[in-house]
Order: structure tokens, then sequence, then C-alpha cells
């Protein structure tokens, strides 16, 4: 039989180009936002963050855009190589500075040679 | 790799059983959290503690509940398990606040099965 939940969204990537992943996040008292990566059979691998007085922030091959108007999280990666493959999750802050945080449901990246 | 560490890595038990999950902590943080994913779906979380207390906790029923050691270590115990509490369990640390730093760092979880 079917299982639930296993209908992640999948973005399919080919190797070089740029991925952009997104996600509506629901609180709008929600102050700081995080991506993380995790691959299968490992926990969550944090990615970057932003907190909501930014609109955006960059790293290392990656970059994050907020737009509190549309409470709207984006997370744009260059170059995407197959190391890059993975689920990517957004979480925001539930409303306190202790980090207890509110996952989105993910996106399923899948890196094409 | 994080710093946090979980065990066992996989869990197998029957409905109504009892079942005891432990973490520990990044040197240094003293602020556990733990979360539950279920298959293809993002963490939910369950509670947090710090410095042995509980401080904050999610949509989850009493029968799940915690402990948080003097050396920051946490244990997550769930009674009267049920088909639904099949799920990978994750546990994340951070430093307390006053910290600059909210990154939390998470383990490679434990996977349940209840049969």
């Amino acid at each position: 039989g079917e299982s639930v939940g296993l209908h992640l969204p999948t973005l399919s990537v080919q190797e070089g180009d740029n991925s952009i992943i997104n996600c509506a996040y629901s609180n709008s008292a929600s102050d700081y936002f995080i991506w993380y990566k995790q691959e299968s059979g490992k926990g969550p691998q944090f990615i970057i963050d932003i907190r909501s007085n930014m609109d955006k922030r960059q790293g290392q091959r990656v970059t994050v855009l907020l737009n509190k108007t549309v409470k709207h999280l984006s997370l744009q990666i260059a170059a995407t190589q197959p190391g890059d493959s993975a689920v990517y999750f957004c979480a925001e802050n539930l409303g306190d500075s202790w980090g207890k945080l509110q996952f989105g449901a993910g996106t399923q990246v899948v890196v094409t040679p | 790799e994080t710093g946090v560490t979980q065990s066992p890595t996989h869990l197998i038990k029957t409905r109504g059983q009892q079942v005891t999950l432990r973490c520990s902590s990044q040197s240094g943080h003293n602020t556990v959290s733990w979360y539950q994913q279920a298959l293809g779906q993002g963490p939910q979380f369950i509670f947090q503690y710090y410095r042995e207390e509980e401080n904050g906790r999610g949509n989850f029923p009493p029968r799940f509940s915690g402990l948080q050691f003097p050396n920051y270590s946490s244990e997550l115990n769930v009674n009267a398990l049920e088909l639904d509490d099949s799920a990978l369990y994750l546990c994340a640390s951070r430093p307390g606040p006053g910290n600059s730093s909210d990154e939390q760092f998470f383990g490679p979880g434990t996977r349940l099965t209840v049969l």
C-alpha cells in the first residue's frame, strides 16, 4: 500500500546549475530562520541562518533570501554538485530565543550529471 | 560530525512497551532539544531541557517525558508505545542563553520502529 508522507516535493537539478529551494513560513512573530540539509540516515546539518532584520545573507555557495511581507524564505545553491543531493528543510524559531524550531515539510534535491 | 551522539541507532519495540533514548550533547552545550521526525516529514519539536529543567514543550502527550543530567546529557522516555510513534528521534544541542550563536547541532538520530 501507499506510505503516508513520502511525497516530498522534488527538485531535479543538473550538476553545475544553480538551485533555488522555496519555503513558506507560518509565524509572523518568528525572528530567526535556518536552512538545514539532511542526507539519508543522518541528522539535519546546518547550512545557513538569517535573522528577521535582514533580507539576504550569503555563505559559501549558498544564499538565503527572506521576504517578511509574504512570509517566504528561499535558499539558492550556486553551481550545484552531486554532494548537494539531500532533503532541505527550512525552520523558523518558535517565538523565543531558545532555539525551539518549527520545520517545514522539506524539498528533495536530486542532482543529475 | 557535530559532536552530538545518540544511542541506540535503531530500536524495535511492540505496542504498549516503554522505550528510553539517550543523547550526549556537544561539549559546552547545556541546552538539549528533542524532535520526532516521521518518514518523509520535517522534525517536530517534542521538548527542550536547560540545566536539568524542562524549558518548553511541543504538542506531545505526557507519555513523552525526558530528563537532563548534570553533565547535560539527556534521555527521552516514551511510555505505552503506539504504532504512530515509529519515527526518527533527533536530539539537538546548543549553548544556553547569552551565547552569540543560535546554531543548534543535531545528532544522527535513533530510528524507532513500533510493531
